[in-house]
């Protein structure tokens, strides 16, 4: 498809299991970012990639948090033995590299993860 | 540290009726200033922004916004919304500046706009 893609879209878990966010985003974007939206919260920042340089992990919330990115490709989030305050929309977006401080991000839809 | 506050988490109003989604912010430096829209069942989407130049900025669909510096806000304002405007609104900023991390969005927690026939 044109836009960015996010799988799974709803993710239901038990405490302390692993999952595995997926975002494929536009082709040609070569920065990809990561936000958490919690209920009643604010989109939070968690992770930035460009390119092949080195990713900003600065908003990652803990150690079990962490994100991998082949090149310009496919993304996945990773959070391992989640924890309740980890339910939360996590929101992927892409941009050209020209645009990351412009705002003119496009962001899929999310994956919705409630831990129980 | 920048923080975003939206003082509306809901905004109700009937169709051709006024609409003002407020927003303000807390910087220590300069900011540039942006309005998402979410519309049901899909990804946030930039609306309209504010990076310098003429304070008052429009969107294609009627929305306006005007950067207030002294008083720090950013409103969304429309004259006459549609049922199709119905979604919910995020402000945002991030750092001009930023020492290269200007990527990093701030966000308020939104607003929803619900309009009615």
């Amino acid at each position: 498809g044109a836009g960015v893609s996010q799988s799974p879209s709803n993710k239901v878990t038990e405490k302390g299991k692993d999952v595995e966010l997926r975002c494929d985003p536009i082709s040609g974007h070569t920065a990809l970012y990561w936000y958490r939206q919690r209920l009643g919260q604010g989109l939070e920042f968690l992770i930035y990639f460009q390119g092949n340089s080195a990713p900003d992990k600065s908003g990652l919330p803990s150690d079990r948090f962490s994100a991998e990115r082949t090149g310009e490709s496919v993304s996945t989030l990773t959070i391992q033995r989640t924890q309740q305050e980890d339910s939360a929309v996590y929101l992927c977006a892409s941009s050209l590299y020209r645009d990351r401080a412009t705002g003119e991000l496009f962001f899929g839809e999310g994956s919705r993860l409630t831990v129980l | 540290a920048q923080s975003v506050t939206q003082l509306d988490s809901q905004v109700p109003v009937f169709e051709e009726a006024p609409v003002e989604l407020r927003c303000n912010y807390s910087s220590s430096v300069s900011v540039y200033l942006f309005w998402y829209v979410q519309y049901p069942n899909q990804g946030l989407q930039l609306l309209l922004k504010y990076l310098s130049g003429s304070t008052l900025v429009e969107s294609i669909n009627g929305f306006e916004a005007e950067f207030n510096k002294s008083q720090t806000s950013f409103h969304l304002r429309k004259p006459s919304v549609h049922i199709s405007d119905t979604a919910e609104y995020f402000c945002a900023v991030s750092d001009q500046g930023g020492g290269g991390s200007n990527y990093k969005l701030t966000f308020g927690k939104g607003t929803l706009l619900t309009v009615n026939p």
